[in-house]
């Protein structure tokens, strides 16, 4: 079993359209995330859930939601995608703050807008 | 403020020659900790290693090793006798409370 597993792996869309990612653990963790990968391989933290609840949320702009209907589960939503959003987009979960264990990532979804 | 510098951007070596990677970090927490992932070219990110700040010995794993020093604030990671299959895009990352700190990554190709 896949412990971090996303969905799609690969999106291709237009500009203005709307996309979902959706993302699910079973290792148990608490916190899970969103990262951005542009296509200078950096790194960036987007959102933190733990325990359903919002605990990071980086300059994203609105147009991104992210959304945890239980503590397994991290979607995100992007409406009007924009050319600038292409990237991949990494999910990932941990055991929870102040537990510090290492991030365990999905594979990756890439989006690419034309 | 946290931060984590890979100053080495990419890195070209023939196999079977060692290589280093560089990580510095930054921060004021007392109790932290420090990973090193790879992202070989089919992409995923695979944990390689975690230490935490108590914690200074150094690892050694096959042909992987790890040397963490506070007083330098460094975790360097060092490949032995590299391999193709070594190529790949290398990220240390600082741990401190709810966040995760990546550096920038150093790209690492072996040429055969």
């Amino acid at each position: 079993d896949t412990a971090v597993s996303q969905t799609p792996k690969y999106l291709v869309t237009q500009m203005g359209n709307d996309k979902s990612i959706k993302c699910e653990q079973n290792l148990g963790h608490d916190t899970m995330y969103w990262y951005k990968q542009d296509s200078k391989k950096f790194l960036k933290i987007m959102f933190s859930y733990n325990n359903k609840e919002l605990i990071i949320n980086e300059t994203v702009p609105n147009r991104f939601s992210p959304k945890s209907p239980d503590k397994a589960h991290l979607n995100l939503h992007i409406n009007s995608l924009e050319l600038g959003d292409s990237a991949v987009y990494f999910c990932a979960s941990s055991q929870g703050p102040g537990q510090r264990g290492e991030l365990f990532f999905g594979e990756g979804s890439r989006l690419t807008v034309l | 403020a946290q931060k984590v510098t890979q100053a080495q951007t990419e890195i070209s070596v023939v196999e079977k020659e060692d290589v280093t990677l560089d990580c510095v970090y930054e921060t004021r927490d007392t109790t932290y900790y420090l990973f090193w992932y790879k992202q070989p070219p089919s992409g995923e990110l695979v944990f390689l290693i975690r230490r935490n700040s108590f914690d200074e010995q150094n690892e050694i794993s096959g042909r992987y090793s790890w040397n963490f020093q506070k007083s330098t604030s460094s975790f360097n990671f060092t490949i032995t006798a590299s391999q193709v299959v070594d190529s790949a895009v290398y990220f240390c990352a600082l741990n401190t409370g709810n966040q995760f700190y990546f550096g920038t990554g150093t790209s690492l190709t072996v040429i055969p």
